[in-house]
């Protein structure tokens, strides 16, 4: 039973570019976070997805940033024109259908912007 | 908004000696709350998950407690080893938003056991 798995685990980008981070929740897992870890920030929220379906994107920056997860594949967060500022570990989790479980998290994407 | 705090930010403590880790959290409508822990460089590891319906869960030599009224919770690690360095983060995930919804985390505590 493998876990969430999330790749690339490192990622190096030029600023401007974009970057594509995916991650595939566990199996029975219905629902996918993402979360961006700064230095001496703690994980912030970005956006949270059923399949095909946005839920809350309440964390996500209004510009460059976009999520998705669709119907069959991976769930995706897509940085475009990235910045300096957007290098950070980005962490996917899932959860289980229902409101008891608990989250499950994969090793993250480290992006560094240069 | 929720709030949730841990203190202090680091911690280092001898081999063998059993400690407490702290977590508050402002708003006590919460669904459930959860510990992890991070190693440098890598993911979230699960380590308890309490139910607000529940006071305390217990797994080998770590137990975590809830007091929800109060808005606290507490980590205890027994017999502490040197393996046991890491991030301890807590996490509580609200009421009344949906059958699942987003965690809010403390900024974790740095735990270091010397040998």
């Amino acid at each position: 039973n493998a876990g969430v798995m999330q790749n690339p685990r490192h990622l190096v980008r030029r600023r401007g570019q974009e970057a594509r981070l995916r991650c595939s929740p566990m199996k029975g897992h219905s629902h996918v976070y993402w979360y961006r870890q700064l230095p001496e920030e703690g994980l912030k929220f970005m956006v949270y997805l059923q399949k095909e379906n946005i839920i809350d994107e309440s964390g996500m920056p209004k510009e460059r940033f976009s999520a998705e997860f669709p119907k069959e594949g991976p769930s995706i967060l897509r940085i475009q024109q990235v910045v300096r500022g957007d290098s950070a570990a980005y962490f996917c989790a899932s959860s289980p259908p229902g409101q008891g479980g608990g989250y499950t998290f994969g090793s993250g994407t480290r992006l560094t912007v240069v | 908004k929720q709030e949730v705090t841990q203190i202090p930010a680091a911690l280092s403590v001898p081999e063998g000696e059993n400690l407490v880790l702290n977590c508050s959290f402002t708003d006590s409508a919460i669904y459930n709350l959860q510990w992890f822990r991070q190693d440098p460089g890598k993911g979230l590891t699960s380590l308890l998950l309490i139910q607000s319906s529940q006071r305390e869960q217990t797994s080998g030599r770590l137990n975590a407690s809830l007091d929800k009224s109060s808005g606290r919770s507490t980590l205890y690690i027994a017999a502490s080893q040197p393996g046991d360095s890491a991030t301890y983060l807590c996490a509580v995930k609200p009421l009344g938003t949906g059958a699942n919804s987003k965690l809010t985390f403390g900024k974790g505590i740095t735990l270091s056991v010397r040998p």
